[in-house]
């Protein structure tokens, strides 16, 4: 595709329901990254991947959190058990091999709201 | 623990001031970015800075690595209304396992 394509846009959810948001890349882009942002605020690294496999995880919150990536391409964030913290944008971003020197191209994100 | 400090983190100016924002670390990063981001979209890549002491200029904006590679600044002249909008700096580098990390932003207004 042209860009990084996020969906939903916009997703609200009762507390404790799970959700799956989903993140396309553009093609071609090995590493893919999840980050979420509250509002007003700057961005907080989730997880990371290059190719399918996820050298760093450390940014996601807790064990209510997984990603997965398949085909080196499309990669799905879950939030089990969702929570009113857990309301925020959550922004995909790829770029064509690792983040060092290289431009990340970021999806307009989607908008989780937990009521 | 917040690893790249940005400041200010709220600037309203009128249109035509200068201003400058600061990003700093207590670590080294292989490169730096700085980001543009508005309202409802995601962050927009403005420049990338690699080597200690770099500056590099887009017309009104003017961006410095540090020599250390530990700090960078953007500068602003003569701002825009058009300028507004949150700005980001993200630091990349073996330290940082190879992921993009972020400030926490500044949030820039410029009124006409």
């Amino acid at each position: 595709g042209a860009g990084v394509s996020q969906s939903p846009s916009n997703k609200v959810t009762e507390k404790g329901k799970d959700v799956e948001l989903r993140c396309d890349p553009i093609s071609g882009h090995t590493a893919l990254y999840w980050y979420r942002q509250r509002l007003g605020q700057g961005l907080e690294f989730l997880i990371y991947f290059q190719g399918n496999s996820a050298p760093d995880k450390s940014g996601l919150p807790s064990d209510r959190f997984s990603a997965e990536r398949t085909g080196e391409s499309v990669s799905t964030l879950t939030i089990q058990r969702t929570q009113q913290e857990d309301s925020a944008v959550y922004l995909c971003a790829s770029s064509p091999s690792g983040p060092m020197n290289t431009e990340a191209f970021f999806g307009q994100g989607t908008r989780l709201t937990v009521v | 623990t917040q690893l790249l400090e940005q400041s200010p983190q709220f600037l309203s100016i009128q249109e035509g001031e200068n201003l400058t924002v600061y990003c700093n670390s207590s670590s080294v990063f292989s490169s730096l970015q700085w980001y543009r981001q508005e309202p409802g979209e995601g962050p927009v890549l403005l420049v990338t800075v690699v080597t200690g002491g770099e500056v590099k200029k887009l017309k009104r904006l003017t961006f410095q690595f540090g020599d250390a590679r530990k700090d960078s600044s953007l500068h602003i002249t003569a701002a825009q209304p058009g300028d507004t909008g949150l700005y980001l700096c993200a630091g990349a580098g073996y330290n940082q396992g190879g992921k993009l990390i972020f400030g926490q932003g500044t949030e820039l207004s410029v009124k006409p």
